[in-house]
């Protein structure tokens, strides 16, 4: 098992730029979030998923899209970046009835 | 919207010190779950409690909840090198695996 596997790990993406954060977990586990962390400010989430089809918007959610057509994969896209969406972002997935949330290796994102 | 605050946000302890961190939520929570990130690294599960006035103990590691579930700590006794990263809690909002993260305190420590 890869667990949850986020790519890229680094990326640089110019003011007003389109990108994709890829996150795809092999547990099928129904529950999958995104995180951002910024210094100071802990982990904020920006969006969940209960399930295929189904998203719901976190703390954070504004110039970000998700979906979730597929339980392994959770893409989360920003549609045009700004200096302030520079972050480190985490991808999380909890089995149904679990407790413990399984943590991507993050990736980060700085936006010029 | 549920918030959930951690104290303080930084630590610095000399080796063989001991160290804790309080979370504080401001509604009742249905468990809590800390987790530890190393420097660099992505976070990782360390525990959830669910009883109120629950302790529960990892070697060195003691995690207390809260009589009230409503707030929570993690005591470190005589912190190693190791130890060293950021512990956050986090609490679990309804049923929908979504976790509501405290801003996390940052463990130095000094050998």
């Amino acid at each position: 098992n890869a667990g949850v596997t986020q790519t890229p790990k680094f990326q640089v993406l110019k003011t007003g730029q389109s990108m994709t954060l890829q996150c795809a977990q092999d547990m099928n586990h129904e529950y999958m979030s995104w995180y951002r962390q910024d210094p100071g400010m802990g982990l904020r989430l920006i969006h969940y998923s209960v399930g295929a089809g189904i998203t719901d918007q976190g703390e954070v959610p504004n110039g970000y899209n998700v979906s979730r057509s597929t339980t392994e994969d959770f893409p989360l896209r920003l549609l045009s970046a700004a200096p302030s969406q520079t972050s480190v972002y985490f991808c999380a997935s909890v089995r149904q009835g679990a407790t413990e949330a399984f943590f991507g290796q993050g990736t980060r994102l700085t936006v010029v | 919207g549920q918030q959930v605050m951690q104290i303080p946000q930084y630590q610095h302890v000399q080796e063989g010190e001991d160290f804790t961190t309080y979370c504080n939520s401001s509604t009742t929570l249905s468990n809590i779950q800390w987790y530890k990130q190393r420097p660099g690294g992505h976070p990782v599960f360390l525990i959830q409690l669910v009883k109120s006035g629950e302790v529960k103990k990892q070697k060195r590691l003691t995690f207390q909840f809260g009589e009230a579930k409503k707030n929570s700590s993690l005591h470190i006794t005589a912190t190693q090198t190791t130890d060293v990263g950021t512990y956050f809690c986090a609490g679990k909002s309804g049923n929908t695996g979504k976790l509501i993260f405290g801003q996390g305190t940052t463990l130095q420590v000094k050998p």
